[in-house]
């Protein structure tokens, strides 16, 4: 089973709202990455998570607080997003940070008001 | 520092034929992966195929085939008998070695277009 998956599958708030986005995976994978993509444009690293501790913050604004609970959990919670942080935000994890294959989840797409 | 090109930005193939779709990177990692992802307009990023900077052979994976050129630094990604399922946003994408370890850069993509 190569499954991430990541809830909601779309999503609509305002600027002074809270949400958060969820991914999980049940592979074992111990490193796990938020991306955000625009339209038409490759991915763009925003964190990785090595053994649930933080690796690299691809220095993304405070308004986004990327949280791993656990090793098959990863959260990103949003306040205060501004409209041009509407985007598709994908999940994706790999066995380990030095290992190969990288696999997505479907994406959570997010629209700012 | 990684860098992926891909100088396609938009391909056009007919039904049941065979594409190439071009990548170059530059890494100063000697250990290196390489990758194509397939996005269709739905925004799921699929795995299509892998390589590994020491793999003597190119990767296959059913109607798709990696051609690694490692002297020229090109890892083209080639369809054979394109179906119209495979329109779509292709991405080439590189894991690095111990400097970049963690982290995938991606090109900018290429979009396939399948006719009938």
């Amino acid at each position: 089973d190569t499954e991430v998956t990541q809830t909601p599958k779309h999503l609509v708030m305002g600027m002074t709202n809270k949400k958060s986005l969820k991914c999980e995976q049940h592979m074992g994978h111990r490193a796990m990455y938020w991306y955000k993509q625009k339209a038409k444009k490759p991915p763009e690293l925003m964190f990785v998570y090595s053994y649930e501790k933080l690796s690299i913050n691809e220095s993304v604004p405070s308004r986004f607080s990327p949280e791993c609970p656990n090793s098959s959990l990863l959260n990103l919670h949003l306040h205060a997003l501004q409209p041009e942080d509407s985007a598709l935000y994908l999940c994706a994890s790999r066995e380990n940070i030095n290992t190969d294959t990288q696999y997505f989840g479907p994406g959570t797409r997010l629209t700012v008001l | 520092a990684q860098k992926i090109t891909q100088t396609q930005p938009g391909m056009f193939v007919q039904e049941k034929e065979a594409v190439t779709l071009d990548c170059t990177y530059d890494t100063s990692d000697p250990s290196y992966g390489l990758f194509w992802y397939k996005q269709p307009s739905s925004g799921e990023m699929i795995f299509l195929i892998y390589q590994g900077s020491y793999d003597q052979q190119n990767a296959t994976e059913g109607r798709y085939s990696l051609n690694f050129q490692k002297a020229r630094k090109s890892a083209n990604l080639v369809i054979s008998a394109s179906q119209l399922g495979d329109s779509a946003m292709y991405f080439c994408a590189m894991r690095g070695g111990n400097t970049n370890a963690g982290k995938s850069t991606f090109g900018d993509g290429t979009t396939l277009t399948v006719k009938p």
